[in-house]
């Protein structure tokens, strides 16, 4: 059954303090793994699409990576602003373009 | 300015009645999606639309209907057959080129039954 599991569920940082969040995937053949800010009340908002192992992308103080089982969403130097969920999905090769979503990460970072 | 509107961004369904989320893209893509979002629980799939005039069940699409007879919308009816309805529906479409694997999301829709 595919699968995705983020860790940790909530990560509380000071401000500057860098830290790593997981998404752990188990699909039959991943087309594409996402990543996904959410703050209260709202839609989730794009961060990055990646698609092969080994690939990183960079947005600010974010670096998504990604390896055959896993991504990491690093967070270089986090200011309180970048306090959200931060969500991933994975999407197999299956055909079916049905996403599945990991429960997020609360973040949160102290001034 | 390209992107998806849901509305209304609140609304309240007494017992019993039916009620309509609408979905809007200008983002000319093909694929629409809704999904309903609880606390602790990942986006859950109801509905998915690949083309016009053609959609398919997700995950728990029971006690919901849609409707695609526009590229443009994807309509989420939430039945009185939904027990449990209160819940965060969001809208999402997929498509176009350079990035036509990744969705994007509308601002939501928090549905509650009084």
């Amino acid at each position: 059954e595919d699968q995705v599991t983020q860790s940790p569920e909530a990560l509380r940082l000071q401000e500057g303090e860098s830290s790593s969040l997981n998404c752990s995937y188990t699909v039959s053949g991943l087309r594409g793994l996402f990543w996904y800010r959410q703050d209260p009340g709202k839609g989730p908002e794009f961060l990055f699409t990646l698609y092969s192992a080994g690939e990183e992308k960079e947005k600010e103080r974010l670096k998504a990576t990604l390896t055959k089982k896993e991504s990491f969403l690093h967070i270089t130097a986090p200011k309180p602003e970048d306090s959200a969920t931060y969500l991933c999905a994975a999407l197999s090769t299956s055909g079916t373009y049905k996403y599945i979503f990991g429960t997020g990460t609360r973040l949160k970072v102290l001034a | 300015d390209g992107g998806i509107t849901q509305s209304p961004k609140y609304l309240f369904r007494k017992e019993g009645q039916n009620v309509t989320l609408s979905c809007e893209q200008n983002l000319n893509h093909d694929a629409m999606y809704w999904y309903r979002q609880d606390p602790g629980q990942g986006l859950r799939l109801i509905y998915y639309s690949q083309i016009v005039n053609d959609f398919q069940k997700g995950d728990i699409a029971e006690g919901y209907s849609v409707s695609r007879e526009k590229k443009e919308s994807f309509p989420l009816t939430v039945t009185s057959a939904q027990k449990n309805p209160t819940a965060f529906y969001l809208c999402a479409s997929r498509g176009g080129t350079g990035s036509r694997d990744t969705q994007y999301f509308g601002p939501g829709t928090r549905l509650t039954v009084l």
